[in-house]
């Protein structure tokens, strides 16, 4: 079974501040998308990498897809209160239509 | 252009009933996929269709069933509701990619 597994589950911080979030899984993916979600709506995608060793970078956001395509990591510098939601991460399941998401991480960003 | 629009907003039914909720994708796009997430968790897929058939499943029960009509709009039918039922239902439209639009969301709750 395809799991993906984000960590930490909960973050709060102060506004200013740099953070990590983490993707793991024991499968390997063709691809891994990050999504955040805000309350009360459906998750916006913000990237999809698809290279092993990929980073990519959006504004203040950092994506990285690891070598072997099993985790994938999400740094925020300098973080606004703007960035409070939900991200989740997500990868293509077994037969190419599923995708599988995390459980996603909390992020509180406090003024 | 519209995005990912769902219908109804909110739902509240009891056990034992039955619900349709339904979903027009993104204009342009053709694949529609429903997903369940539970309070604090990450979206669980359901099923997608393509080409107004299902194309593949998630684990889920016979109670959860779907169509796609000639005009990519979708709907998602849940019988015999249980309580566990109760969650946010996502549609997500897409065409041939591998990043999803993603609704609001319609919020279930079985009491």
């Amino acid at each position: 079974t395809q799991l993906l597994e984000q960590s930490p589950q909960f973050l709060s911080i102060q506004e200013g501040e740099n953070l990590t979030v983490y993707c793991n899984s024991s499968s390997v993916f063709s691809s891994l998308q990050w999504y955040r979600q805000e309350p009360g709506e459906g998750p916006v995608l913000l990237v999809t990498v698809v290279t092993g060793g990929e980073v990519k970078k959006l504004k203040r956001l950092t994506f990285q897809f690891g070598d072997a395509r099993k985790d994938s990591s999400l740094h925020i510098t300098a973080a606004q209160t703007g960035d409070t939601g939900l991200y989740l991460c997500a990868g293509d399941g077994t037969g190419g239509f599923k995708t599988i998401f995390g459980a996603g991480t909390r992020l509180f960003v406090k003024a | 252009d519209a995005g990912v629009t769902q219908s109804p907003t909110h739902l509240i039914k009891t056990r034992g009933q039955q619900v349709t909720l339904r979903c027009s994708p993104k204009s342009g796009h053709d694949t529609v996929s429903w997903y369940q997430q539970a309070l604090g968790q990450g979206p669980q897929f359901i099923f997608q269709y393509y080409e107004e058939e299902e194309r593949q499943r998630g684990n889920f029960p016979d109670r959860f069933s779907g169509h796609q009509f000639p005009n990519y709009s979708s709907e998602l039918n849940v019988n015999a509701l249980l309580l566990g039922d109760s969650a946010l239902y996502l549609c997500a439209s897409s065409r041939q990619s591998w990043g999803q639009f993603f609704g609001p969301g319609t919020r279930l709750t079985v009491l």
